[in-house]
């Protein structure tokens, strides 16, 4: 988990509600990642971004949005659209997506924990 | 479609014995290859990959894997258990090209080491 923060641990999320949660790394990478934990089935990819002011869709972005305005720093808010929100998030970094940067191993944070009351 | 299969929920094994915790991937080219584990309410912590070279990697705490390309397989093991061992292994396949490094990964494998 060096390298990574997240906060907060646990948060709990009214119906109708958007919430914010903190990603940063100190670690000087280019991309950052967020990953969605349910149990029984892996990590699913939220967003990333490859470099400052750069973002995309991963397979389940419905509902979420992010933005990276700097480096060390990528916070994904969960909207009142997304319909199930209860879940696991982790955010993770590599040092970078393209040329030999390709094989970088992804680091990731200690989670955040979300609960719709 | 690229996949990753971990074909046990569970594997249970007693302390001191030698474990494994399987994986298979589906993908097209060469695949690069990662063993993750989560502790309880804790992110994923990194414990080897391959990427090219020898089949055998040697990873964190003792684990090591093996890489078998006519199998399509990463088989995650370590010669004698310890109970500190239980946690939830993932493992995940980088897929090869496009423009990020995106992973894929397998719905998890539960250790439970038992004295």
């Amino acid at each position: 988990d060096g390298g990574i923060t997240q906060s907060p641990k646990y948060l709990f999320r009214k119906e109708g509600q958007n919430v914010t949660l903190s990603c940063e790394q100190n670690l000087n990478h280019d991309a950052m990642y967020w990953y969605r934990q349910d149990p029984g089935q892996g990590l699913r990819l939220i967003y990333y971004s490859q470099i400052v002011n750069d973002f995309q869709k991963g397979d389940i972005a419905e509902g979420y949005s992010v933005s990276r305005e700097k480096k060390e720093s990528f916070p994904l808010t969960v909207t009142s659209a997304q319909k199930n929100p209860t879940a696991f998030y982790l955010c993770a970094s590599s040092s970078g997506t393209s040329g030999r940067a390709r094989t970088d191993t992804q680091y990731f944070g200690p989670g955040t924990r979300l609960t719709v009351l | 479609a690229q996949s990753v299969a971990q074909p046990e929920d569970q594997v249970n094994v007693a302390e001191g014995n030698p474990l494994t915790v399987k994986c298979t991937y589906s993908v097209s080219g060469n695949p690069y290859l990662f063993w993750y584990v989560q502790y309880p309410n804790r992110g994923l912590q990194f414990l080897l990959k391959y990427i090219t070279g020898d089949n055998l990697v040697k990873g964190s705490y003792g684990f090591e894997a093996e890489f078998n390309k006519s199998q399509t397989s990463f088989h995650l093991k370590k010669p004698s258990a310890l109970v500190s061992d239980s946690a939830l292994y993932f493992c995940a396949v980088r897929v090869p090209g496009g423009g990020y490094n995106k992973l894929i990964f397998g719905a998890g494998t539960r250790l439970a080491v038992h004295p």
